[in-house]
């Protein structure tokens, strides 16, 4: 199998705080995870791609600031957003990809749903 | 412009009624096309990856296939089951590392 978990499932925060969100890889090392936001209605967009041991990378108009990525070990990844306001409020996915020997395939956890009041 | 786009955005279908869902893309040196099933609050659930134009790939009622210039998901004779946002997504020669999705395709089956 190949399982992705994520961590809270769902958030309620209030303007100004910051919020952890955890992502683990269940059964697989994960040599890469990526961060995507959802908007309603609207398609994956990829915020981050970060590697075990070394800096996330973002995508272009993703602020490194305010969104910070630790991904400590193959099986955790974090996405800490910072001084959250309530345009940040979306649904944020991870996903992992396994051990680069293997054919290329990204496994997605639930999702976390974060509202920002 | 590396794009990928997804056709039609909604699709409604009684039970039964086969069809296909369309995905274009145009990129430079395609390294892998992956189709994912999303249900509404849920990450997405990887179905498919094809790599090379003419080939194919099957599970239960979901049938994959790829050109050089498009995939469809065909399928075939629909459960309500099957109602979900099928995303489309693509792995290209300028970002190895990543997947570029289009928009999706939200699939309603009627019994």
């Amino acid at each position: 199998g190949a399982v992705v978990s994520q961590h809270p499932s769902r958030v309620i925060c209030k303007s100004g705080t910051s919020v952890k969100i955890e992502c683990r890889s269940l059964d697989f090392q994960a040599t890469t995870m990526f961060w995507y936001r959802q908007f309603p209605k609207q398609s994956l967009m990829l915020m981050a791609t970060s590697n075990e041991g070394s800096k996330a990378t973002y995508e272009q108009g993703v602020e490194k600031d305010k969104f910070l990525i630790n991904h400590a070990s193959l099986t955790l990844s974090t996405l800490t957003v910072t001084s959250a306001h309530p345009e940040d409020s979306s649904f944020y996915i991870c996903s992992a990809r396994k051990d680069s020997r293997v054919p290329y395939e990204q496994y997605f956890g639930p999702g976390t749903r974060l509202t920002v009041t | 412009e590396d794009q990928v786009t997804q056709s039609p955005e909604a699709l409604r279908l009684q039970e039964g009624e086969s069809s296909s869902l369309n995905c274009s893309y145009t990129v430079s040196g395609l390294r892998g096309l992956f189709w994912y099933r999303q249900d509404p609050g849920k990450g997405p659930e990887f179905l498919f990856t094809l790599y090379s134009a003419g080939e194919e790939k099957e599970k239960e009622r979901l049938k994959a296939t790829l050109t050089k210039k498009e995939s469809f998901l065909h399928i075939t004779a629909p459960k309500p089951e099957d109602s979900a946002t099928y995303l489309c997504a693509v792995r290209y020669g300028g970002a190895t590392n990543k997947l570029i999705f289009g928009t999706g395709t939200l699939l309603a089956v009627q019994p």
